[in-house]
């Protein structure tokens, strides 16, 4: 079985300012690894993936991350954010060669200020 | 296109009486998923249907709970003699198949109040 942990429940920045959220994971097999970001009151978005290939992923709005092996991560980062990316986002891992059932992270709230 | 649709949008019962809940998946999706999602927690997964293979339903938390999926289409979720427990925001995924089926697709979720 996988699991993934995001350390940290809350991350406050200001607008413009760079952000990473962090993720972790364990599984005994190879993983498939995604980002979703959820906006109030509303359903899950895919924001990037990783399959194979390049350990640096780049998704919509700005944002990529980079899976690193060794570290069994997936931390998400962008440069410079904006009041709207205010929003929960969650980590997400599936075992490859399994069921196509997703494990999530709790979440990370990622509130930025003016 | 349109999206993953669910219905009601929000839903409030009383202790003990059954509920159902409608989620119309993206067309032609194989694949559709239903969720959990607590207050301040993750996703929390419910059961998977594949084509028409039969579900996975090993994360359901009880016999109240039962869902179904007609014509490999529109799925139904439904909680039998609701517990206050059950409050939470309920949401529906679909995948497509072959190479985007590692990608869900996310209703906008109906939210359970239980009182």
């Amino acid at each position: 079985a996988q699991s993934v942990t995001q350390l940290d429940s809350q991350v406050p920045v200001f607008e413009e300012a760079p952000v990473e959220l962090r993720c972790n994971y364990s599984s005994s097999v190879s993983v498939y690894l995604f980002w979703y970001v959820q906006y109030p009151n509303q359903g899950l978005q895919l924001l990037l993936k990783y399959l194979s290939g390049s350990t640096l992923v780049k998704g919509i709005n700005g944002f990529e991350a980079e899976f690193n092996k060794s570290q069994t991560s997936f931390h998400l980062r962008k440069p410079s954010v904006h009041i709207s990316d205010t929003a929960e986002y969650f980590c997400a891992v599936i075992a490859s060669g399994g069921s196509y059932i997703p494990t999530f992270g709790r979440g990370t709230s990622l509130i930025v200020h003016p | 296109g349109a999206g993953v649709s669910q219905s009601p949008s929000n839903k409030v019962t009383e202790k003990g009486k059954d509920v159902e809940l409608r989620c119309d998946p993206i067309s032609g999706h194989t694949a559709l998923y239903w969720y959990r999602q607590r207050l301040g927690q993750g996703l929390e997964f419910l059961i998977y249907f594949q084509g028409n293979s039969a579900p996975d339903k090993s994360g359901l938390p009880s016999d109240r709970f039962s869902a179904e999926r007609t014509g490999g289409s529109v799925s139904t979720l439904t909680i039998q003699r609701t517990q206050q427990e059950d409050s939470a925001v309920y949401l529906c995924a679909s995948s497509p198949p072959a190479r985007g089926r590692y990608e869900q697709y996310f209703g906008p979720g109906t939210r359970l109040t239980v009182t």
